[in-house]
């Protein structure tokens, strides 16, 4: 079974510091992606990856970066973090286009 | 611009009542079909997929979806509702056209009545 870890569940920051939520994948998949989770606005892509080394801007990518040096692992950045960040924050993975993807537990960050 | 539209943001019911929540999109073109449920608590997982084929597919726990090329619709289905339903769906569509991306609806919020 496919396995998607985040690395918390629960994070408090203040404005202004730097974030890293990380997140792992132990299938070997090609593609993954991060989502924040509001609600009543679904799920809205913030960057994906379908390759080490390759990122690609999501519909919402403004105030986060994003690495993968390695294959299983996708990490979202959050330069200086504002309070319109809080939110769920979703990782996903897949093992090609169009597959379905597997999520992670997810992350509440909260931003005071 | 690609869209996917859930009817009904919030539906209570009681037990052993009939679920119907609905989902359009708008796209033209050959599309893959996901339902994926969020139970309190979990993670977000598949419920059912269609690629192609028969239309009425089957997920887990009960649930089936009917794929109506014509109506651009894939409104997801149970016969008999649990208190264990409790949870919230989402509908997503992916195109070849687009690369795959997953266009998201907005969620819909079900509660089960004991």
């Amino acid at each position: 079974d496919v396995k998607v870890t985040q690395s918390s569940r629960y994070l408090v920051k203040r404005t202004g510091e730097k974030v890293f939520l990380e997140c792992v994948q132990d299938m070997d998949h090609e593609n993954m992606f991060w989502y924040r989770q509001d609600p009543g606005l679904g799920l809205r892509l913030i960057y994906f990856s379908y390759d080490v080394k390759m990122k690609e801007k999501g519909d919402i990518p403004e105030g986060y970066s994003v690495s993968r040096e390695k294959k299983e692992r996708f990490s979202l950045i959050l330069e200086s973090a504002s309070t319109n960040q809080t939110s769920m924050y979703l990782c996903a993975s897949r093992s090609s286009a169009g597959s379905p993807l597997h999520f992670g537990n997810g992350t509440r960050l909260t931003v005071t | 611009a690609q869209s996917v539209s859930q009817h009904n943001h919030h539906v209570i019911l009681s037990e052993a009542a009939s679920l119907e929540l609905g989902c359009n999109y708008s796209y033209g073109g050959t599309v893959n079909l996901f339902w994926y449920v969020q139970y309190p608590g979990q993670h977000l997982q598949l419920l059912l997929k269609y690629f192609s084929g028969d239309p009425l597919v089957k997920g887990i726990k009960g649930f089936e979806a009917e794929f109506i090329k014509s109506k651009f619709s894939f409104n997801l289905r149970k016969p008999s509702v649990q208190w264990s339903d409790t949870a919230e769906y989402f509908c997503a569509v992916n195109a070849r056209d687009s690369n795959y991306q997953l266009i998201w609806g907005a969620g819909t919020k079900l509660i089960i009545k004991p």
